[in-house]
């Protein structure tokens, strides 16, 4: 069955990047887009990127460019999502998510992780 | 603030029908472009409810349903359950972006 699993919860100080993990099973991993969205406490979701694991092409959400990485390594089946200069407002819940094209083009994110709290705090 | 708007909070009792709005714009909904909805139990991962504006994956009970018009979408939910109790999101896109409605907390009496 289709699974991603996130890594654990960090803390992070202000200023300082992260790296959070997703491993992918049960499906074919460079078979499908990696979309990664977060969501601030009591908050909605919001979009960051997505990462191509077959070529490793990204594509970030404007507000995020030059701030977030995606990265893959196809060998373990883990996309990754880097996000630098961290302030307290980037304390959220990060989420990615597998992007399914539906019969008509559009994209839906048919399985998510779990989830990784990310707290940042001085 | 979002680019699709849906209502902060929506309620009914057990068994009655509850329909939560996601309104868009001619960038997104109006283009043409599909919407899904997600429900979120608390604690929880978002999980795929509806998809392609009217379509309900394997496993989603009938109960759930979308619809589409114009600028906006809708989730219908009939027979309200205790365990229907979650946020409620829809998403779109939007000039190269995925975007989500602010998202709606449904409360069953």
């Amino acid at each position: 069955q289709v699974q991603l699993v996130q890594s654990g919860a960090e803390v992070k100080k202000p200023g300082a990047s992260v790296k959070v993990s997703c491993k992918a099973s049960g499906f074919s991993f460079t078979g499908y887009y990696m979309h990664w969205v977060r969501q601030a406490p009591g908050q909605g979701l919001e979009w960051l990127g997505w990462i191509n694991p077959n070529s490793g092409g990204t594509n970030y959400a404007q507000k995020y460019q030059g701030w977030v990485t995606m990265t893959r390594d196809t060998s373990i089946t883990t996309v990754y999502m880097e996000l630098s200069r961290l302030r307290s407002d980037d304390t959220a819940v990060y989420y990615c998510a597998r992007a399914k094209v539906t019969e008509t083009t559009s994209v839906v994110f048919d399985y998510w992780g779990q989830g990784t709290l990310v707290t940042v705090s001085s | 603030q979002s680019v699709l708007t849906q209502p902060p909070s929506v309620s009914g009792a057990p068994g009655q029908r509850v329909t939560i709005s996601c309104t868009g714009s001619s960038s997104n909904i109006g283009a043409g472009y599909d919407v899904h909805w997600y429900q979120q139990l608390p604690g929880t991962a978002p999980k795929l409810l509806i998809y392609g504006n009217t379509n309900g994956p394997s496993g989603v009970p009938a109960r759930f349903s979308g619809s589409k018009s114009g600028t906006s979408a809708s989730l219908a939910i009939t027979g309200l359950q205790a365990e229907d109790e979650a946020d409620y999101y829809c998403q779109s896109y939007d000039n190269s972006h995925w975007v989500f409605g602010g998202g709606t907390k449904l409360t069953v009496l």
